[in-house]
Order: structure tokens, then sequence, then C-alpha cells
């Protein structure tokens, strides 16, 4: 894998069902994986920073793993709430910059 | 509480025209990026500066230029706009010491019309 990659595109849940996504990275020279929550008209904010193969990381219902050998992270959401609907980037950082993922757009429909 | 400001929300501007877009941190952060967002492409990096008056070409550069004169400050030029530069402008910033986390701080973003 030469760039980040996010999958799915666009997720749309119920309220209350448990989701994740996924965002595969080149794994040669891996730094650090960011996550980052873009809520409509806010701007991007970190949700996780994560730097060692086999973390895991959690804020409150969201949770995120890392696996630098294999090149992926994913992020778990559960029990979806409609406040959780937001753009979710994830990005690779190395030599001092970030490249980013095109994102994943969750919307949840109450 | 961290902040980056950017000068301007929402800009309209007509092809040819040289347009500034300012950003401004108050965290003391040495790294300061500038990305434009398009549907469907994320965040893709024009211009990135790691001190005052250092500048480094991200993975977009053509048709823009920035400038960093004040460790707050970095701006962002088009010195002669045109419609393929329409997008969403974001300005961020992080620190390069201390605890090698480096996330990002994003500002509110400026919307760029060129007509």
């Amino acid at each position: 894998i030469l760039n980040v990659e996010q999958s799915p595109q666009s997720l749309h849940v119920q309220e209350g069902d448990s989701t994740n996504f996924t965002c595969s990275f080149p794994s040669s020279n891996f730094y650090a994986l960011h996550w980052y929550r873009w809520e409509t008209a806010k701007s991007p904010e970190a949700l996780f920073v994560m730097t060692l193969n086999g973390d895991e990381k959690k804020k409150g219902r969201i949770s995120a793993t890392l696996n630098t050998k294999e090149g992926y992270s994913y992020l778990y959401i559960k029990g979806s709430q409609p406040e959780d609907s937001a753009t979710y980037l994830c990005a690779s950082f190395n030599a001092g910059k970030s490249t980013f993922g095109d994102g994943t757009t969750l919307t949840v429909k109450p | 509480d961290v902040k980056v400001t950017q000068s301007s929300r929402y800009l309209v501007k007509r092809t040819g025209e040289k347009v500034f877009l300012e950003c401004v941190q108050d965290m003391d952060h040495e790294n300061m990026f500038w990305y434009r967002q398009d549907p469907g492409l994320g965040l893709r990096l024009i211009y990135f500066s790691y001190d005052v008056k250092m500048k480094e070409k991200g993975d977009i550069p053509e048709g823009y230029s920035v400038s960093r004169e004040k460790k707050e400050r970095f701006s962002l030029i088009l010195e002669s706009a045109s419609t393929n530069q329409t997008s969403m402008y974001l300005c961020a910033s992080s620190s390069a010491s201390g605890s090698g986390r480096y996330e990002q701080y994003f500002g509110p973003g400026t919307r760029l019309t060129v007509t």
C-alpha cells in the first residue's frame, strides 16, 4: 500500500447499531497513526494518536486498534448515536507531515 | 484552549486575482500546514513549515506559495487565482517536540470560490 486508504467511503446506520471502519497505510517507516473526527461546520479534531503495534485506544464508546506490521487500523463505535455523525479521517504521520485518507462519512439515523 | 484561526470563512475572488489566506495559531507550535479539501478527495497537503522562514512543498504546491515571517502566522498565497483553485482551505498546526504525538489542530477553514 502506497497511500492511506479508508473504507467504506460512507456508512448509514441506525441509532444503537455498532459499526467499524478501516484505515490502511504503508507499513514501512511507520511512525504514528492519527484518527480525527470532522463534524459538519466544525474543524477536524484529533481522536486518537497511535504509535505502537497492538495499541488499543478508547474514548467513551469509540475505540481504535493498530497493526503496524500489516498496515491497518480499525475504528469501532459501539451503540452509535446521532451525535456520532461525522467524517472520520485517519492520517499516517511520518517525516514531519501527515498523509490523510479520504475519510469515512458516518450518518446515524435516530 | 488551543486555537487556530483563519482570516475568512468565505471568500469570492475573480480569476487572475492575487489571494491571501491567513492563519494564526496561539499555541507556540513550530509546525504549520495548509491543506485543501475537495469532495471525495480528503485533505491534500499544499505546503508546510517547520519554523519561521522555512517552507516545504506538500503534495500539490503548484499555483500556490506561502510565507511564514512570524512563528504564529502562516500565509497561503494564490498568485493568480484560477477556477480550479475553488476549494475549502484548512490550516493546521502541531508541536514538534515533547510527547511526540504530533496531532494537528485545525482552523475552521476558508471556502474560496474563484469565478
